[in-house]
């Protein structure tokens, strides 16, 4: 089955950079584009980026341009988020997610457990 | 980008209930509108998708409808486990945005 295992909890401090991971199984994994989407505390979602790990495509929210690097790793199937110049504002959950299938690539069928990252000085 | 507005932000239903939400994108967006539910602490789960595709392993009480501008959807009976944020999102262009969530509580 389908399965998304992100990287553990992070505190950073403000002006840090943070690197999340995003472990795909059960699946081919260069079919599939690979989403971020986050989550402040108490708020809604937020799309921040797509990536496709064919490295054809990478697209991110004009608010994340120039912080946001999505990269992989074909050897291990993982998928990675970095966000730079953290601020308070960044505190989330982020969250990977998967397209449903190559068809509707942008519903999103599948979502990894999501990683805390908490920005604090 | 693409706002896309839901209606309500929350309401109170009771188990058994007929529950309808509401979606308004600011542009045209054909059918490439999805249905979300996040439950407390956990990630958000796909109802539906491309306006009215029921996903698969969803209780068919789910059920979408619109097209263009104007989307809904409704839960025929709430059931308990139904108690979660409803979101919706655009997938017609990216930036792919979502809805505000419509918080769903026990009356």
């Amino acid at each position: 089955q389908v399965q998304l295992v992100q990287s553990g909890a992070e505190v950073k401090g403000p002006g840090a950079s943070v690197k999340v991971s995003c472990e795909t199984s059960g699946y081919t994994f260069i079919t599939y584009y690979i989403h971020w989407v986050r989550q402040a505390p108490g708020q809604g979602l937020e799309w921040m980026g797509v990536f496709d790990p064919t490295g054809s495509l990478t697209e991110s929210a004009q608010k994340f341009q120039g912080r946001i690097t999505m990269s992989r790793e074909t050897s291990t199937t993982t998928v990675y988020m970095e966000l730079s110049s953290l601020r308070s504002e960044d505190t989330a959950v982020y969250y990977c997610a998967r397209g449903r299938d190559v068809t509707y690539a942008y519903s999103i069928g599948y979502w990894g457990q999501g990683s805390l990252v908490t920005v604090s000085s | 980008d693409i706002q896309m507005t839901q209606s309500p932000s929350s309401l109170s239903a009771s188990v058994g209930d007929r529950v309808t939400i509401t979606c308004r994108a600011s542009e045209y967006i054909s059918a490439s509108l999805n249905w979300y539910a996040q439950r407390r602490g956990k990630a958000p789960e796909l109802l539906i998708y491309t306006a009215s595709k029921l996903q698969g392993g969803v209780p068919s009480r789910f059920s979408g409808s619109g097209y263009g501008t104007d989307f809904t959807l409704t839960i025929s009976g709430l059931q308990p486990e139904d108690f979660a944020t409803y979101y919706c999102q655009q997938s017609y262009f990216p930036p792919l945005t979502f809805g505000g969530g419509t918080k769903v509580e026990i009356k």
